[in-house]
């Protein structure tokens, strides 16, 4: 079945440092959506990414989409205590019902 | 204006007992998803229902999982004789659909969390 491969699964910084996470399809999506997961919580929408090469940022965060549709990736500048969580992305199912497909996620620690 | 609700937040199941999880879409949105998340595990999907129609079932087990969407009421995800490996947290999201890559951020509830015993 349609997959989307997120890396790394794990990711330790000291607060300051940057962050990023990698997610590829073997497939060409339609587009691209990331979801950040407090620890306990529940995934909360981040952004959607449609076009090829597209880049958009909100504050610290950086998302971008490949200029061939099949990865996008994410990026925190100077990481902040608030910003840990696991980040997923997820595409659209190849049946393009309206289902997700989620990455595995990227669970991000920071070190104060 | 409220969010996606879900009940219970926690659902504690002995083997072979039934669980039913209830999904309130937001207000205004038509379409609603649930997802499974065993932990340390991303979220699968199961089930994609419209007002009184299964849409997309594909990630749903064959035998005992059902899922509805009434035309009045909450959205019930139900699993029967519930098992050991049923223990996850399940997430009901909504959106408004409107079109083919169109904008179709899903919100998503808080989540039941359910342990069999």
């Amino acid at each position: 079945g349609q997959q989307v491969m997120q890396i790394p699964q794990y990711q330790h910084v000291q607060e300051g440092e940057d962050f990023t996470t990698y997610c590829n399809s073997s497939t060409t999506l339609s587009n691209i959506q990331w979801y950040k997961q407090r620890p306990g919580g529940h995934p909360v929408f981040l952004i959607q990414l449609v076009k090829s090469g597209e880049v958009k940022k909100q504050k610290r965060l950086t998302f971008q989409f490949g200029e061939a549709k099949k990865n996008s990736s994410l990026h925190i500048t100077a990481t902040q205590t608030t910003d840990v969580g696991t980040y997923f992305c997820a595409a659209p199912g190849s049946s393009n019902t309206g289902k997700l497909i989620f990455g595995q996620g990227t669970t991000l620690q920071v070190k104060p | 204006n409220a969010g996606v609700m879900q009940n219970p937040r926690h659902l504690v199941r002995r083997r072979g007992q039934e669980a039913r999880l209830r999904c309130s879409p937001m207000k205004g949105h038509s379409h609603v998803y649930w997802y499974r998340q065993l932990p340390e595990e991303g979220l699968k999907f199961m089930v994609y229902l419209q007002k009184e129609n299964i849409i997309d079932e594909s990630g749903m087990p064959k035998e005992r999982f059902s899922a509805e969407f009434p035309k009045e009421g909450p959205s019930i995800l139900r699993i029967q004789q519930v098992v050991r490996g049923d223990s996850a947290a399940y997430f009901c999201a909504s959106s408004t659909l409107s079109g083919t890559g169109g904008s179709y951020e899903q919100y998503f509830g808080p989540g039941t969390r359910l342990t069999v015993t």
